[in-house]
């Protein structure tokens, strides 16, 4: 099992360029989601998907796209990069219990943009 | 929607000493709340979680404590080594909607 698998690692974009950041998982999780990271603030929740061809709003989704075709892979869109966005994206997929399961995080990507 | 609240923002402690992380949430119907650990560089990883019907739970020098009824919970970590650095964040689930959310995360600094 390879978990949660992100890419790229690093990626230095500009202004008004867009990139995909890809996610996969082999852990059959119906659960998936896209998170930034800036210094200090946590975790903040982008997108989420519930299953393949369902997908909702988090808590700060502007400026950016998801979708999931297939229950492995939710790849994140930015469309006009803008330097609000340097941050650090975490994907994560969890499996649904009522009672709650951990989140299994991919290595991350490092984003600059300038 | 919830909200977690995580106290405090950085901890120092000499090596030895314990350290202790608390965490609020508004949401009384979330009921898992898992505690990650993120390594310089690394992604956040499980440590330890508890659920709603337990009050208290420990694994090794690692103890997680909840209170429902003044919704906050709490991380133990007893005899604290330099490797236990790393930022820690705690996470509230509702059972509803299954979305964790997470606190800010605590930057623990355990000096040797």
């Amino acid at each position: 099992n390879a978990g949660v698998t992100q890419t790229p690692k690093f990626r230095i974009l500009k202004i008004g360029q867009s990139m995909t950041l890809q996610c996969t998982q082999d852990m059959n999780h119906n659960y998936m989601y896209w998170y930034r990271q800036d210094p200090g603030m946590g975790l903040k929740l982008i997108y989420y998907s519930v299953g393949a061809g369902i997908t909702d709003k988090g808590e700060v989704p502007n400026g950016y796209n998801v979708s999931r075709s297939t229950t492995e892979d939710f790849p994140l869109r930015l469309e006009l990069a803008a330097p609000s966005q340097t941050s650090v994206y975490f994907c994560a997929s969890t499996f649904s219990d009522r009672g709650g399961t951990e989140a299994f995080f991919g290595q991350g990507t490092r984003l600059t943009v300038v | 929607g919830e909200n977690v609240e995580q106290h405090p923002s950085t901890l120092s402690v000499q090596e030895g000493d314990s350290a202790v992380i608390k965490c609020t949430y508004s949401d009384s119907a979330s009921n898992y709340f898992p505690w990650y650990k993120q390594e310089l560089g690394k992604r956040p990883q499980l440590i330890i979680d508890i659920r709603s019907n337990v009050g208290e739970k420990k694994d090794q020098r690692i103890a997680v404590t909840l209170n429902k009824t003044a919704k906050h919970f709490s991380l133990h970590i007893t005899e604290t080594q330099p490797e236990d650095s790393a930022v820690y964040f705690c996470a509230a689930r509702s059972g509803g909607s299954y979305i964790p959310t997470f606190g800010r995360g605590t930057s623990l600094i355990v000096h040797p």
